[in-house]
């Protein structure tokens, strides 16, 4: 059994420019969580995903979205990069929307430029 | 307002020593709470969670619903303990999301 895997580790972006992150999920698990964690803050929920619809969402805007795949692969595209998007962004897995037990990835350092 | 308030960002106690992490949260339901730790170069992983009520790695933490606190306990320090924790809650209805504490680093001195 594999862990949750995000990729890339880094990436460098413009202000302006568009993002998509990537995360493969643990074999089984059917939702998937993005967060954002800017420096000296914890996780910050951007939204959940459980089979491929949209299930909750945290205080981000629209520019933020996210598409989930059967293959427990799923993705965070950020639209319009702002200067303040620069974070680690995380995503965590879990068995379903009520196990709220989550399985983090190790993380996608963004900075925007 | 949804909120989990770790009030210390750092925590130094002696290898031995008794460990108290505080969480305190204001949310307007019954949430779940829990605790996650990041040990150095390792991903957030959870500790604990209170509808267990289980002992991990020697913590322990009460769900106290009249001060609306969730802290995070240990009798004698070690020095493995040293890492990053942070206190969360999620609803147990309605809409999903997941409200994380800012974290409190803990650091065991030999």
């Amino acid at each position: 059994e594999t862990g949750v895997t995000q990729s890339p580790t880094h990436l460098i972006k413009t202000r302006g420019q568009q993002v998509t992150l990537r995360c493969s999920s643990q074999s089984g698990h059917n939702t998937v969580s993005w967060y954002q964690q800017a420096l000296g803050q914890g996780p910050q929920f951007i939204f959940q995903y459980y089979r491929e619809e949209e299930n909750g969402r945290g205080n981000f805007p629209p520019r933020f979205s996210g598409l989930q795949f059967p293959n427990y692969s799923s993705e965070l595209n950020v639209n319009a990069l702002e200067l303040d998007d620069s974070a680690l962004y995380l995503c965590a897995s879990s068995f379903d929307r009520w196990d709220n037990e989550q399985f983090f990835g190790p993380g996608t350092r963004l900075t925007v430029l | 307002a949804q909120r989990v308030t770790q009030p210390e960002k750092l925590l130094s106690v002696f290898k031995g020593a008794p460990v108290e992490l505080k969480c305190n949260y204001s949310y307007s339901g019954s949430p779940e709470l829990f605790w996650y730790v990041q040990y150095s170069r390792q991903r957030l992983q959870l500790l604990l969670r209170h509808i267990s009520r289980e002992s991990i790695k020697g913590f322990t933490a009460d769900l106290n619903k009249g001060e609306t606190s969730f802290h995070l306990k240990k009798p004698f320090a070690q020095e493995e303990d040293s890492a990053m924790y942070y206190c969360a809650l999620t609803p147990t209805s309605g809409t999903y999301k997941y409200i994380f504490g800012t974290g409190t680093r803990l650091k065991v001195l030999a």
